[in-house]
């Protein structure tokens, strides 16, 4: 099966411009997340939805960040206006609620932002 | 808010050897999960624990589960370079639906 796509993969913006990240997750996951993976600390969740709806976005910097899931399956994450501590890996994830006895998440690469 | 720590955040071993992950997490955590990174990768699922006591093994990583001390484990054994990587491990909190919390990651290289 597929696995969890992302793009860009990379991204160079200056301070105050604005950014988007695109996730597709695996066929039939419900769940899908967005990390911040900043370089040499582990990922911190920005939001996690459910379908299309938001389950916790309570780590999420909603001054400049926002997210949505429209249609339930691809997502989309913006930055506006970056910062130059938005410089990060930003990760998809998704889950499948069929293995909720695991809770298992699958993570796309990433896509990296480079804020100067 | 649980909070997960890890230990030690570099190790440098050579090959052959055996050699101890730790991870703390600091509140009840209803399974515990290791993942693998290498550079520029994503992260790799490498194990799921579920409960008090499980112990899991994968060629030369085996992890195991203690949840009254509220520890985890990922030991090495007889390491080889292809298992440099940055380990995380990660705990969900049952009250925060299925977040998952990671420790910082152990950026594991194995020497020739």
């Amino acid at each position: 099966e597929a696995g969890v796509a992302q793009s860009p993969r990379y991204k160079i913006i200056e301070k105050r411009q604005s950014v988007a990240f695109w996730c597709n997750p695996i066929s039939g996951h419900a769940t899908l997340y967005w990390y911040q993976q900043i370089l040499g600390q582990g990922p911190k969740l920005l939001i996690q939805f459910q379908n299309n709806g938001v389950v916790d976005d309570s780590q999420l910097p909603k001054d400049r960040f926002s997210a949505e899931r429209l249609k339930g399956v691809d997502s989309t994450l913006k930055i506006q206006p970056a910062k130059l501590e938005d410089s990060a890996v930003y990760l998809c994830a998704s889950r499948n609620p069929g293995r909720q006895l695991t809770g298992e998440l699958f993570f796309g690469e990433g896509s990296r932002l480079t804020v100067l | 808010e649980l909070k997960v720590e890890q230990n030690p955040l570099f190790l440098s071993m050579q090959e052959g050897k055996n050699y101890t992950i730790y991870c703390n997490y600091s509140t009840t955590s209803d399974r515990l999960y290791w993942y693998r990174q290498d550079p520029g990768k994503s992260l790799e699922s490498l194990f799921v624990l579920l409960s008090n006591g499980a112990v899991k093994q994968e060629g030369r990583l085996m992890a195991s589960l203690d949840t009254k001390a509220r520890l985890s484990t990922l030991h090495i054994t007889a390491a080889v370079h292809d298992l440099s990587a940055t380990y995380f491990c990660a705990g969900r909190q049952e009250t925060s639906g299925s977040r998952l919390t990671f420790g910082e990651g152990t950026q594991l290289t194995v020497n020739p």
